[in-house]
């Protein structure tokens, strides 16, 4: 069973860092590309980065691009976001997703709430 | 590409046809899926390349359209498909519409 868990999230204040993880398992991670995807509360959704699996491609929404980082490691089934310079409306449930266009494989999220 | 979905609410009754909308703002070349999202749960892909069923989604559940005008298809509203549905495109960039939440009346 293809299993997505997220971590790392948690109150900061704005202009900080987070770094999120999502572990994958029930499947070979290194096979597949990787997506963040957030949620701010009571909203829609917004795609935030994508990874290759071998992280040869790299692509971000203009929201984040610049502040946000995408990186994966293979060996530990993990995928991460390093996430800095953090907004209030950076403030969302970020989830991971499994697949390069549609998304057949979700984590249950990680909330980050930015605020001083 | 914006994603223009309609209505942003739907009230609809158990067995009827139901159809949501999804207008993009430049041409999507049928590169659109749709996802369902329940409360407080992540979202479940129900349709891909505009008219693919996803494994497992029951198939009165469709997906339709061309160019900039997709629709989705509910043949017989049933209690469990209360959600707000999402329409997303990935052939230029990656969007997602703003949504249409389904309740039954």
């Amino acid at each position: 069973e293809v299993q997505l868990v997220e971590s790392g999230g948690g109150l900061v204040q704005p202009g900080r860092s987070l770094k999120l993880s999502c572990v994958a398992s029930g499947f070979t991670f290194s096979n597949y590309g990787m997506n963040w995807i957030r949620q701010a509360p009571g909203k829609g959704l917004e795609w935030v980065a994508y990874i290759s699996s071998g992280s040869s491609y790299i692509y971000y929404a203009e929201t984040v691009k610049g502040r946000f980082t995408i990186s994966r490691d293979n060996a530990k089934n993990t995928l991460y976001l390093q996430m800095t310079s953090l907004r209030s409306e950076d403030t969302a449930l970020y989830y991971c997703a499994r697949g390069r266009d549609s998304y057949a494989h979700w984590g249950q999220g990680v909330m980050v709430t930015v605020s001083s | 590409i914006q994603l223009t979905q309609s209505p942003s609410l739907l009230s609809a009754s158990v067995g009827d046809r139901v159809t949501l909308s999804c207008k993009g703002s430049q041409n999507i070349n049928n590169y659109l899926a749709w996802y369902q999202q329940k409360l407080g749960e992540a979202p479940k892909l129900l349709i891909y390349n505009t008219n693919s069923l996803q494994t497992g989604i029951p198939s009165r559940f469709s997906g339709s359209g061309s160019g900039t005008d997709y629709t989705l298809t509910i043949s017989s509203l049933q209690p469990e498909d209360v959600a707000t549905y999402f329409c997303y495109q990935y052939n230029n960039g990656n969007t997602f519409g703003a949504g249409t939440k389904l309740e039954l009346k």
